[in-house]
């Protein structure tokens, strides 16, 4: 199983919204609404910010909402903020009770 | 809310055998987090992030594909704890090492997470 594809770079200025793409097959994302999405700051361990494609763990800004269309999912970043600044990662059921994770996004705030 | 600690070697030589282990507290395997999965899941340097598989409270263990040859994960639930081994390790598998859990059954997304072992493979 290969890692789920995003782009490696996104940036964005302050306030503004950035969208990061996590793009899968028709055989995971295309099929479960399990995808998930994590932040990490550097030499941080990763934090839960969506799960189930849409929902927000209790205490997440809801400046971060998630969505799903096809075999991508989307994280978006709404008012960004200069915490924000941090590498995103996605992550999705594959079946076979496995997961795969995305290759990540740097997040820049310009 | 689940605590984890996690600890184990920090150098190896290639061909050893790579061994984690990570601390559960706020609640017990077997009773208040029984029907939680605790995976593995590590970072080469610079590079994104990998899931190595997970066990749950009886043992009952998922591998990912790719490493299931030379991965075994075993759960100690009188201390409270589960680790990982990984054998014949090459400096490939050089990465920090994270624990993390899953709430459970057809929850699929990792809620709390270790602080991260670095594991260097070096002759």
């Amino acid at each position: 199983q290969s890692a789920l594809t995003q782009p490696a770079s996104v940036s964005g200025s302050p306030e503004q919204s950035i969208t990061i793409s996590c793009t899968g097959t028709s055989s995971d994302i295309g099929t479960y609404d399990l995808v998930s999405w994590y932040q990490q700051h550097p030499d941080r361990a990763p934090k839960l910010m969506i799960y189930e494609v849409t929902k927000r763990p209790s205490g997440v800004s809801n400046r971060f909402s998630g969505s799903k269309s096809g075999n991508t999912a989307s994280l978006t970043i709404s008012g960004l903020q200069a915490e924000d600044e941090a590498d995103y990662y996605c992550c999705s059921y594959v079946g076979d009770y496995t997961l795969v994770f995305g290759t990540g996004t740097k997040v820049t705030v310009l | 809310q689940v605590q984890l600690q996690q600890w184990g070697a920090g150098l190896l030589k290639p061909s050893e055998t790579l061994s984690l282990t990570c601390a559960v507290y706020s609640g017990t395997i077997s009773g208040s987090f029984s029907g939680y999965y605790w995976s593995w899941i590590r970072q080469p340097p610079g590079k994104g992030l990998e899931w190595i598989g997970e066990i749950n409270h009886s043992g009952s263990t998922n591998y990912n594909p790719s490493l299931k040859s030379r991965v075994t994960m075993s759960v100690d639930t009188s201390n409270n704890q589960f680790s990982l081994k990984l054998n014949s390790v090459t400096a490939a598998d050089t990465a920090v090492y994270y624990c993390a859990s899953r709430r459970g059954s057809g929850l699929y997304y990792f809620d709390y997470w270790g602080q991260g072992t670095l594991v260097t493979v070096s002759s």
